[in-house]
């Protein structure tokens, strides 16, 4: 199994500040022939499920707003929020789709300083 | 608008049986592989099962295997994950989740509670 691994574990930042969340597998997702990262990130608020933001490692979900960014390759990936807002205080999870089992990062919660 | 509507969650003793549903609206449901994902209390996410658009590939992660069965009905444009031995550790909200790689849509959830 791919074993996702995020950090940090939690993370505050003043607002209109950036946030950077790593994540890393524990092997590579990059696929080869079409060289696409088999790599998303979701944002969970209280209470609510889960909600994409970014797949293929770097590719904005619609709607999902440009302050929101993902990077990396292979195996390390970095989702950046720009300028943090309020409503963006939640936990954010990586997830491989590569192979099966699907696995996910354990989770990274951002506040307000 | 997409809508994943989850169903049949609720308290169970360990061992027992139960069947959840999830009724899909808004997209061409015959047309996306479909998963389960759950998240036990104050935890992360752990997807639980697919299955493609016929149904004839299905996948599971290690600790379900040979207790849950992930199944769909095309027709009723609802995916279903019956669930037998339960146990204490796989409480937890049940979502079910639109795609075979990234999840771009997801349900509310169904509250699985596995006690005595």
């Amino acid at each position: 199994d791919i074993v996702m691994t995020q950090s940090p574990d939690s993370l505050t930042v003043s607002l209109g500040e950036r946030a950077t969340i790593n994540c890393k597998s524990s092997q590579s997702v990059l696929y080869s022939s079409n060289n696409k990262n088999y790599l998303a990130w979701y944002q969970q608020k209280p209470g609510q499920p889960p909600k994409l933001l970014i797949y293929w490692a770097s590719t904005r979900e619609s709607g999902v707003p440009d302050r929101f960014s993902g990077s990396g390759s292979g195996t390390d990936f970095t989702l950046t929020i720009s300028s943090l807002q309020a409503e963006d205080v939640a936990v954010y999870y990586c997830h491989q789709f590569y192979n099966t089992p699907r696995t996910f990062g354990g989770g990274t919660k951002v506040e307000i300083k | 608008e997409v809508q994943l509507v989850e169903s049949g969650g609720g308290l169970v003793q360990p061992g027992g049986s139960l069947r959840l549903s999830c009724a899909a609206s808004g997209f061409t449901f015959s047309d996306y592989w479909m998963s389960w994902v759950r998240q036990a209390p104050g935890k992360g996410l752990e997807w639980v099962a697919n299955l493609k658009e016929d149904g004839s590939e299905i996948y599971y992660v290690d600790s379900v295997k040979g207790r849950f069965t992930i199944s769909r009905d095309n027709a009723k444009k609802s995916v279903y994950l019956q669930m037998n031995s339960l146990r204490a550790e796989d409480t937890a909200v049940y979502y079910c989740a639109r795609g075979v790689y990234h999840f771009d849509n997801w349900g509310q959830g169904t509250l699985v509670t596995v006690s005595s």
